[in-house]
Order: C-alpha cells, then structure tokens, then sequence
C-alpha cells in the first residue's frame, strides 16, 4: 500500500498568492481529515470528510481557507489569499471508519512557508 | 470538548533505560487513545493504541496503559534505542455512531535516546 499521498511536499510561495494543497487517501478508506502543525499551537484538526462530505469544518480558521473532496480518492485544502501566518505544515490523513478500528494514518505532509 | 494534557514536554534517557510519557484526558465518553511517533520531516506515525475495554496493551518494546477512573494514559518505552528518539503524541477520541470523529492530540513529548 502507497499509504496516503500529498503534493507539494513542500510549497514557498507570496502572501496574497493563492495555495493548493493536494491528497490522495488510502484506498478503501472513507474518512480523510486535514490537519495543520506548528510549533505554537501543535497538532491542530482543520476539516474531515466523512464518505466525501465534510462533517465537521469548525476548524477551519477563516473564510479564506475551503476544502473539498471530489471523489473517494482526492481532496484539496485551498487558501486564498494566504498569508505569512499560514506557514506550517499540512497532514492529511485518512481512515476506515466503522465499528472498530478508525485508526487514522496521516500522510508525509506538506510544509507550507508564505513570505 | 475533550482536552488532552501530556507530560513531560521533553525527555532524555540514556540507551537501554526506559521511557514513560503520560497523558490526560478530560471527556469521559472517551474510549480510543492512539499514540503516534513523528520523526524528524515526517508524518506522525501510529505506533499503539487501546481501546477503553482493556487496561493494558504491549507491542514488543512499547506498552500503553489506560487508567479510566482516573482518565489518563501512559506510554513505555522499555530498553529504548537511539531510534526511538522522535516526538511522541497522544491522542483521545469518543468513538460511536452519534459521536464527533475528530483526534484531540496532546502537544507532544520531544524524547531523546542518547547512546
């Protein structure tokens, strides 16, 4: 298994430019989550998706972050504009949501730096 | 919500001696608690979990214990190795059909395994 994949692995880009972050889930996995890490504030969960749709977006920080999840095999994490705050590094990660299991797998990330 | 407290921030042990990391939990609903290691550049990387039904749990190395009256959780790491050295998050989540589905992550434990 691929385990769960993301583009860019990393990303540099200027404030007010707009910034697309891309996953694809582990196969046959229903649940796709979006977290963001930085040193201050940790492992913070921004969105999950839940059969493509998304369940629980109350960690999304403001309007100019939005999330989408096309298909079982794709989502995206948007920001626009993005800002020097922004910078951190992006998970994704997915899971089998049932009655047991759910653990979750997380991607290798994507490290964001807007100047 | 549910409130993940972890303890200590960092830790330094010499080859061979053992590690514990310890967490707190506020939710008593919660009955899932993954732990993760993070290497350096990398995604955090399910290591164990335990499932509230059960007070124990060991993988080779790596014991986890759940005490639930008292809501908190440990992991340890016995006869650790300089690759144990990394970052090591715990986690909490209610788990059921009408439950929320996100991971509440304490904020690390930074371990460093000296030769």
């Amino acid at each position: 298994d691929a385990g769960v994949i993301q583009s860019p692995r990393h990303e540099v880009t200027e404030m007010g430019q707009e910034v697309t972050l891309r996953c694809k889930p582990i196969s046959g996995h229903n649940s796709l989550f979006w977290y963001r890490q930085t040193m201050m504030r940790g492992l913070e969960l921004l969105i999950y998706f839940n059969n493509n749709v998304p369940i629980d977006d109350s960690g999304m920080p403001e309007d100019r972050f939005s999330a989408k999840m096309p298909n079982a095999s794709f989502s995206t994490l948007k920001i626009q504009p993005s800002e020097p705050r922004d910078s951190a590094v992006y998970f994704c990660a997915s899971s089998l949501r049932g009655t047991s299991g759910n653990e979750q797998y997380f991607g290798p990330g994507t490290r964001l730096t807007v100047t | 919500g549910e409130n993940v407290e972890q303890h200590p921030s960092t830790l330094s042990v010499q080859e061979g001696d053992s590690a514990v990391i310890k967490c707190t939990y506020s939710d008593s609903a919660s009955n899932y608690f993954p732990w993760y290691k993070q290497e350096l550049g990398k995604g955090p990387q399910l290591i164990i979990d335990i499932r509230s039904n059960v007070g124990e749990k060991k993988d080779q190395r790596i014991a986890v214990t759940l005490n639930k009256t008292a809501k908190h959780f440990s992991l340890h790491i016995t006869e650790t190795q300089p690759e144990d050295s990394a970052v090591y998050f715990c986690a909490a989540i209610s788990q059921g059909p009408n439950s929320g589905y996100a991971l509440n992550f304490g904020k690390g434990t930074s371990l460093l395994v000296t030769p």
